[in-house]
C-alpha cells in the first residue's frame, strides 16, 4: 500500500518550453501533496504543499508564477515549469500524505533536463 | 541554527557491521519521526516511523527517540551492500510541515 507514481520519469526539452509533471497516489487518497527539488548529492528542498482543492502554498523563494501546481483531486497533483531554462534541470520529487496518516510517501521522482 | 541536523557523512562499513545514523534537534514540539532510505536517482521510501520518545524494531532495523536530549537515531543490524544509500531523517509536529535532514550516505562494502 501507500504507492505513489510520477510521470514522466525522465524528461529533456527544449530552453522556453513548459514541462508538465504528474503526482499520483494509487491506493490511498491523498490530502496534502509536496513537490520537492533536489539537486546532486543534496537534500530534499521543499517547493510547495498543495491541499486538494485550494491554491498550493510556494515556500520562500519559489515563484509561484514558474512553477505551476494544482491539486484538482485526492490522488492526483501535477507541477508545471513553464518556460524552463537549464538552471531549472534537476530532480524533482512528489511527496503524498493521507488524511488518516503522519506520514509522506514520496513517488520516485522525476529527472528534467533543459537544453 | 538548521532545524534538524544529520551528518552528511559518507559513511562507509564492512558488510555485517552495525550502523548507526543519528540526527539532532532544535524544536521540542517535533513530535513525529521518520526515516527514508533513498537510493541513487531513486525516491525517499520510508524506512521507520515513530511517535515521541521510544524504541522501534522492524528487522534489522531500529529506530530511537530520545526527546529528552533531542536526538534520533537509527541502527542497521548485520549491514548488507544492498543498504548502500543516503538515509535521510525527517521529523513534524502538528500540521503539514516535514523538516529533513541533509541525509547520510552508507556505503556497505562486501
Amino acid at each position: 500500500g501507500a504507492v505513489v507514481s510520477q510521470h514522466p520519469s525522465w524528461v529533456i526539452c527544449k530552453s522556453g518550453t513548459s514541462v508538465k509533471i504528474e503526482c499520483r497516489s494509487l491506493d490511498f487518497q491523498a490530502t496534502t501533496m509536496f513537490w520537492y527539488r533536489q539537486f546532486p548529492k543534496q537534500s530534499l528542498m521543499l517547493m510547495a504543499t498543495s491541499n486538494e482543492g485550494s491554491k498550493a502554498t510556494y515556500e520562500q523563494g519559489v515563484e509561484k508564477d514558474k512553477f505551476l501546481i494544482n491539486h484538482a483531486s485526492l490522488t492526483l497533483s501535477t507541477l508545471t515549469v513553464t518556460s524552463a531554462h537549464p538552471e531549472d534541470s534537476s530532480f524533482y520529487i512528489c511527496s503524498a500524505s493521507p488524511s488518516t496518516a503522519t506520514e509522506q510517501f514520496f513517488g520516485p521522482g522525476t529527472r528534467l533536463t533543459v537544453l | 541554527q538548521k532545524e534538524v541536523e544529520q551528518d552528511p557523512g559518507p559513511l562507509s562499513v564492512p558488510e555485517g557491521a552495525i550502523v548507526s545514523l543519528n540526527c539532532t534537534y532544535s524544536n521540542s514540539a517535533f513530535q513525529y519521526f521518520m526515516w527514508y532510505r533513498q537510493y541513487s536517482r531513486k525516491g525517499p521510501e520510508l524506512l521507520m516511523y515513530t511517535y515521541s520518545s521510544g524504541n522501534k524494531e522492524d528487522g534489522r532495523f531500529t529506530a530511537q527517540v530520545d526527546k529528552s536530549s533531542k536526538y534520533i537515531s537509527l541502527f542497521i543490524r548485520d549491514s548488507q551492500p544492498s543498504d548502500s544509500a543516503t538515509y535521510l531523517c525527517a521529523m513534524r509536529y502538528t500540521g503539514n510541515q516535514f523538516y529533513f535532514g541533509t541525509g547520510t550516505s552508507l556505503t556497505v562494502i562486501p
